[in-house]
């Protein structure tokens, strides 16, 4: 099976940048999404073809893959951020998700 | 903008089967992928299986020999059937669109929480 690792959290301060990684074999292959979640609420997708933002997302957020490793860079953070991010690709003829990094603005 | 509508028991005992139904409104069901997608309490995403509008479908490898996945295009739905539950299917099931070729899961359902307990 393919497996994507996310860090558990990351803090951020208010205006700074805050950058979450998924790891992968060879994940720069692939195409990778990113989905933001609030607490009680459904994912978004704030990232697809690892770079693009689909209509409505600010352009704080950022995306790159190469090699094995996927970011997802908040640039400005602000307190609306606070959320949990989870990174997907299509790996072995399935759907994968990363385990999701919450990221925590302080 | 394509809405999505999970609907099904909220309540379901260990052994049966979880069934839940998505409801696609303000727009067709045809030429898209659908998907189901669980999340347990306090966990993370976990994929289920996806249909093509055609009725052909992909499932989760972990789930395969539990899950189903059909369509009805006449009513706009499809729908989620798994079987032999356990307290570790506790989940909010959430239905979604599925854009093939590295466009994600664009649209999303509110999600329907899921108990399994007698």
């Amino acid at each position: 099976s393919y497996d994507l690792a996310q860090p558990p959290s990351v803090s951020v301060s208010p205006g700074q940048t805050a950058s979450i990684t998924c790891s992968g074999d060879k994940l720069g292959n692939k195409y990778v999404c990113w989905y933001q979640q609030r607490p009680g609420q459904s994912p978004v997708l704030v990232i697809y073809e690892d770079r693009k933002r689909p209509s409505g997302i600010p352009e704080r957020f950022s995306g790159s893959n190469s090699g094995n490793t996927a970011t997802l860079t908040i640039s400005g953070t602000q307190a609306m951020d606070e959320a949990d991010y989870y990174c997907q690709a299509w790996g072995s003829s399935t759907v994968v998700f990363g385990g999701g990094t919450k990221v925590t603005v302080l | 903008q394509v809405q999505l509508q999970e609907s099904g028991p909220g309540l379901v005992k260990p052994s049966e089967t979880l069934s839940l139904t998505c409801t696609v409104s303000d727009g067709s069901i045809s030429n898209y992928y659908w998907s189901w997608i669980r999340q347990p309490p306090g966990k993370g995403l976990e994929w289920i299986g996806y249909i093509y509008s055609s009725g052909s479908t992909n499932y989760n490898p972990s789930l395969k020999s539990r899950v189903t996945i059909s369509v009805n295009p006449s009513k706009n739905q499809f729908s989620l059937r798994l079987s032999s539950v356990t307290a570790a299917d506790t989940a909010v099931y959430f239905c979604a669109r599925w854009l093939d070729g590295g466009y994600g899961f664009d649209i999303w359902g509110r999600g329907t929480k899921v108990t399994v307990s007698s």
